[in-house]
């Protein structure tokens, strides 16, 4: 079956660094999308991965390597804003997306 | 503000009641979608439509009965709801000919039935 896997929560320390790691095994591949998820919000697209490395954004980097299954998505000098719901998605073969339970991120002060 | 507007956005029924769910978007996207989002779950893909014809059905219960009328609009018909069908359902719309596959979500109506 398909399957992604991410840890269920995390705690971090405002201004520090966290990385939020995401493994799938799927049916093919064809992206691997990281969505935040603010409490009572809609979720919104932070990144999309299909290529092997690192993208940039602003604060917030997603790294993939396809050869392990594998993604994270690093999100640097932390704010209190930051604290939210992080899904990890992985498109299949079929373009279906799969999706992870959520990585939920408390940052404290 | 997404561009993807859902109402109402909490409803509360009896497992008798009969009630709609409605998403609208703004984004001039020709594919919609229906999640069912639960608790430390992933989220759960129930429908899809593309360009106003329903592509993909979940093996959704019959008590939830979809609807788009144009490629703007979706609606999620309830009836005859269990307890466990309480939560959040979220409506997303997506563009087809992009690449990427980037959904645009909807704030969610938050769904108990009692």
């Amino acid at each position: 079956g398909q399957n992604i896997d991410q840890p269920t929560e995390m705690t971090a320390t405002e201004g520090a660094i966290v990385q939020i790691n995401c493994t799938y095994q799927t049916s093919g591949f064809n992206g691997l999308f990281w969505y935040q998820q603010h409490a009572g919000e809609a979720p919104t697209f932070l990144s999309y991965n299909v290529l092997d490395g690192l993208e940039e954004k602003g604060r917030f980097s997603s790294f993939l390597s396809r050869s392990k299954g594998y993604s994270y998505l690093l999100l640097k000098e932390l704010q209190m804003k930051d604290s939210a719901s992080y899904l990890c998605a992985v498109m299949d073969s079929n373009y279906q997306l799969i999706w992870g339970a959520g990585t939920k991120l408390i940052i404290k002060p | 503000e997404t561009g993807v507007t859902q109402t109402p956005r909490h409803l509360v029924m009896g497992m008798t009641n009969k009630k709609s769910l409605k998403c609208e978007q703004h984004l001039g996207h020709n594919a919609m979608y229906w999640y069912k989002q639960s608790a430390k779950k992933p989220l759960e893909l129930m429908f899809v439509y593309s360009l106003e014809e329903r592509v993909e059905n979940n093996s959704v219960p019959s008590r939830f009965s979809p609807e788009c009328p144009n490629s703007s609009h979706l609606f999620l018909h309830l009836h005859t709801l269990q307890p466990e069908d309480s939560a959040l359902y979220l409506c997303a719309s997506s563009q087809v000919s992009d690449n990427t596959g980037e959904l645009f979500f909807g704030e969610g109506s938050r769904l108990t039935v009692l």
